[in-house]
């Protein structure tokens, strides 16, 4: 299986404050690579796939950047409704696997 | 508007086979631009990919629960299927259904969940 790990696992921001995620697999995986955003009670919501594609709907303040083994999601002017927990999740090969996910909390 | 929806017992006694249904709206599950999956999430913890069904009926299951593992298809209904058999209290989570779509990129397809159901609590207990 390849793994995926995310860093930090949590993190203390401001609204307004860039925050960067991220997300290392254990073999290159080329672009196989999507992100998502659970919050509390919810399913998880797609922001980017493909590395870096942005899911419709999705506000612009979201980059994914990356390919190979590291990828990076940006969230640049970091909004109320962002705070969540967020997942990186390889499509490289079966089974498909997730990061360990990433708490974006409150300062 | 493409809607997912679990369903089945949230209570299941030890040894037993956990057995839920997504119902999906708005696309048929037979359309081939698709796959759909099942995703388990035990509390406070992350994800896990479970399988995936595809219109053909060929299913990918992950290896970790294989041999207790079937998903299936019921195209007349537009439903899929999990059934987890033997469970035990690790098998405790909440259980999603998602569809996966599908983007032609230059140099390949890549697969996605773009749309889950909201989620089914499901507990192993006697």
């Amino acid at each position: 299986d390849i793994q995926v790990t995310q860093s930090p696992s949590s993190l203390s921001a401001s609204v307004g404050d860039i925050v960067t995620i991220t997300c290392r697999a254990s073999q290159t995986i080329s672009i196989f690579l999507n992100w998502y955003q659970q919050k509390p009670g919810k399913a998880p919501n797609l922001l980017i796939y493909a590395a870096s594609n942005l899911q419709s709907g999705v506000p612009s303040r979201f980059r994914g950047s990356g390919s190979g083994t590291d990828f990076t999601l940006t969230i640049s002017s970091l909004q109320p409704e962002d705070f969540a927990t967020y997942y990186c999740q390889q499509s490289y090969s079966t089974p498909r696997t997730f990061g360990q996910g990433t708490k974006v909390e409150i300062k | 508007q493409v809607q997912l929806q679990e369903s089945g017992p949230g209570l299941v006694k030890p040894s037993q086979t956990l057995s839920l249904t997504c119902t999906v709206s708005g696309v048929s599950i037979s359309n081939s631009n698709y796959y759909w999956s099942w995703i388990r999430q035990p509390a406070g913890r992350g994800l896990e990919w479970i399988g995936r069904i595809y219109t053909s009926g060929s299913t990918n299951y992950n290896p970790s629960l294989k041999s207790r593992v079937t998903i299936s298809e019921d195209t007349s209904n537009n439903q899929f299927s999990l059934k987890l058999s033997s469970v035990t209290a690790a098998d405790t989570a909440v259980y999603y259904c998602a569809r996966v779509s599908i983007w032609f990129g230059e140099l390949s397809s890549y697969h996605y969940m773009d749309v889950w159901g909201k989620g089914t609590t499901v507990t192993v207990s006697s």
